[in-house]
């Protein structure tokens, strides 16, 4: 089952505009991470926030946690064309820090 | 150089055929993690190791199994190939030490016909 539910399934903006992707989840976590997908690679993490944290910024990147709510957001500000990707929600839990993932949400920044 | 690489990158199988696919990463992480990607699925565990004795199952480990043949090495087999575990297969790997960030390779397209 996945720990993480992504929303918007699908995003497509201007380039310029902010692009804004929800996270929710169902249980206790240790971290929560984002990361990012181009077209069949490999994974790239962006940015991580831990679960006694409520916002952290990474250049154009800003992650908040709400974990009353089990739920995280990313914006990425003043989008940008090469900003097209996948981008998935993961949270951590346990000891070991296993990572859950979300089913992702597909941003496509258009010129 | 790719700090975890995967191989083969591509392969196409018949079902019934035992297949293995080989992770190796020169990170020096103790970690190492083994996923299915299928569309609308998001990333699915199936095996991890946090060092070359330990191996654990992981959300989907029926049809798989694994050996982590030294730190660097974590191969993953598929015994007996059947449809459904067509995918995209990624190794990963993490050092807590470090943070708590994976690290993972281009992936493996598997195909099972």
């Amino acid at each position: 089952s996945q720990q993480g539910e992504e929303d918007p399934q699908a995003l497509s903006i201007q380039e310029g505009e902010n692009a804004t992707m929800n996270c929710s989840y169902k249980t206790s976590i240790n971290n929560l991470q984002w990361y990012r997908q181009n077209s069949g690679r490999g994974l790239v993490h962006l940015i991580l926030i831990r679960s006694n944290e409520r916002e952290k910024h990474s250049g154009r990147l800003r992650v908040t946690l709400d974990t009353s709510k089990k739920s995280s957001s990313l914006l990425i500000t003043a989008s940008r064309a090469a900003d097209t990707a996948s981008y998935f929600c993961a949270t951590g839990r346990g000891g070991g820090n296993k990572l859950t993932f979300g089913t992702g949400t597909q941003l496509k920044v258009e010129l | 150089d790719a700090d975890v690489t995967q191989t083969p990158r591509n392969r196409i199988t018949k079902t019934g055929k035992r297949i293995m696919l080989e992770c190796s990463q020169t990170k020096g992480h103790d970690r190492m993690y083994w996923y299915r990607q299928d569309p609308g699925l998001g990333l699915r565990l199936i095996y991890y190791s946090f060092d070359v004795k330990d191996i654990n199952k992981g959300e989907i480990s029926d049809g798989y199994s694994v050996s982590r043949q030294a730190q660097a090495k974590f191969s993953l087999s598929l015994e007996s190939a059947i449809p459904n575990q067509t995918a995209l297969y990624f190794c990963a790997t993490s050092d807590p030490g470090q943070g708590f960030e994976q690290y993972f390779g281009p992936g493996t397209r598997l195909t099972v016909t």
